[in-house]
């Protein structure tokens, strides 16, 4: 059975440092990776995603997550952190061989950035 | 603005009772996802449908069902409704059933009394 761990239930950094939220997964076959965010009363919106190729993937919002495949972790960091990144942040896992896409998501991390 | 569009927005009704929940794909998508969100569960898939067609289905109870339309847009539909439903529950498209990106709806939150 495929699953996601995000290992920190919250993250907190400075405005201008660079962030990391961690998620690993555990799936048979080869892994299709997501980043979500979700703001307070909002549906979740797709930052990035893993399918293929270069490990170092580029998302929205200066965003971008490294697959590591012997670590089985797909981290999103981001260079220098602005206070408007504050969310609930979502990594999710599926398979090519899931016909039907089912969808795991990790259990969140909420990301805090101070002023 | 994803595109997606889910209603009601909010939703009381008493235990026991039955509701239905709308959403409306993006323009052109035809893969509707929906998705259960708690704070005890968090994120739970519970079904796929793909151009009127049950795709794959995940943690979805007896007592819920869904269907896509010809229109492509796609009801759940909760009956015998427990306190324990209450949640938000999502509606997400995609281009195609092999199509990765998600879009999700507002969501609806349904509280149960």
């Amino acid at each position: 059975a495929q699953s996601v761990a995000q290992p920190e239930d919250q993250v907190n950094v400075a405005e201008g440092n660079p962030l990391t939220v961690k998620c690993t997964y555990s799936v048979s076959g080869n892994p299709y990776l997501f980043w979500y965010v979700q703001y307070p009363n909002r549906g979740l919106q797709f930052l990035l995603k893993y399918i293929t190729g270069d490990n170092l993937v580029k998302g929205s919002y200066g965003f971008e997550a490294e697959f590591n495949k012997s670590q089985t972790s797909f981290h999103l960091k981001k260079p220098s952190a602005l206070v408007s990144d504050s969310a609930l942040y979502f990594c999710a896992v599926t398979t090519r061989d899931n016909y039907g896409q089912n969808f795991v998501f990790g259990p969140g991390t909420r990301l805090s950035v101070l002023p | 603005d994803s595109g997606v569009t889910q209603t009601p927005k909010h939703l009381i009704t008493a235990t026991g009772q039955r509701v239905t929940l709308r959403c409306s794909p993006r323009s052109g998508d035809l893969s509707v996802y929906w998705y259960q969100q708690s704070l005890d569960q968090g994120l739970q898939f519970l079904i796929q449908y793909y151009n009127g067609e049950e795709r794959a289905k995940g943690n979805i109870l007896e007592r819920f069902s869904a269907q896509q339309f010809p229109d492509l847009h796609s009801e759940l539909n909760l009956s015998s409704l427990e306190l324990g439903d209450s949640a938000l529950y999502f509606c997400a498209s995609s281009v195609t059933d092999s199509s990765y990106e998600q879009y999700f709806g507002p969501g609806t939150r349904l509280t149960v009394t």
